[in-house]
């Protein structure tokens, strides 16, 4: 069965320094993705990044990077030069290429960035 | 210019009414979903539909009924209204339901019941 897991509930970060969340992943397909999430004070939610099972790079969008380890099954996030709009939620999330279309999410990080 | 719209962003209701949400996406993908997020935060699917057919059906209640008139609108309706339905829905859509294409969510309706 498909499980996500982000065992850090909260996490502090200094202003300009870099972060990085936890994921890890439970999955017996051999195609899937894997997603990250931000969902601000505001609530609504921001796809930040997405890595797919078979791409041999680690994903990056402007600040993100996604750290993928297949055979440690784990997706952390990355987000480089901290500021303080990145004070938020952060949800890892996964989804199997098969007949089964749903996102299953992690109970998420909320990050702080302190000034 | 919004993706994906939901209307209300807040409704307040007592126990036993009917209340609906709608959601609209103007991106022109096939497929549309809605989420669950309880009060701590935990995100859940509980259907979704692709060209206007239901594909999951996450055993919710059957008090719970989505509608999709067409491929950009999936609205839900909820009948005798619970404390425990109190949350927040999302609304999201992706390209389409097969492949591992992200989906985009909608601002959310944060549902009160008393």
């Amino acid at each position: 069965a498909q499980k996500i897991t982000q065992t850090q509930p909260g996490m502090f970060v200094q202003e300009k320094e870099a972060v990085t969340l936890d994921c890890t992943y439970d999955t017996s397909d051999q195609s899937y993705g894997l997603f990250w999430y931000k969902q601000p004070s505001s609530g609504e939610m921001i796809f930040l990044i997405y890595q797919g099972s078979y791409d041999e790079q680690n994903a990056t969008e402007g600040r993100y990077s996604l750290n993928f380890q297949k055979a440690r099954k784990s997706a952390n996030l990355v987000i480089s030069a901290s500021q303080l709009g990145d004070s938020a939620m952060y949800f890892c999330a996964m989804r199997e290429a098969d007949s089964s279309y749903k996102l299953i999410f992690g109970s998420g990080t909320r990050l702080l960035v302190r000034p | 210019d919004t993706a994906v719209s939901q209307t209300p962003k807040y409704l307040v209701t007592q126990m036993g009414n009917d209340k609906s949400i709608k959601c609209e996406q103007n991106l022109g993908h096939d497929t549309m979903y809605w989420y669950k997020q309880d009060s701590k935060k935990f995100l859940k699917i509980m259907f979704s539909y692709n060209n206007k057919e239901l594909i999951i059906n996450e055993t919710v209640p059957n008090r719970f009924s989505p509608k999709s008139p067409d491929k950009a609108h999936l609205n839900l309706h909820i009948n005798s209204l619970e404390l425990g339905d109190s949350a927040v829905y999302f609304c999201a859509s992706s390209q389409a339901a097969g492949g591992l294409y992200e989906q985009y969510f909608g601002p959310g309706t944060r549902l009160t019941v008393t």
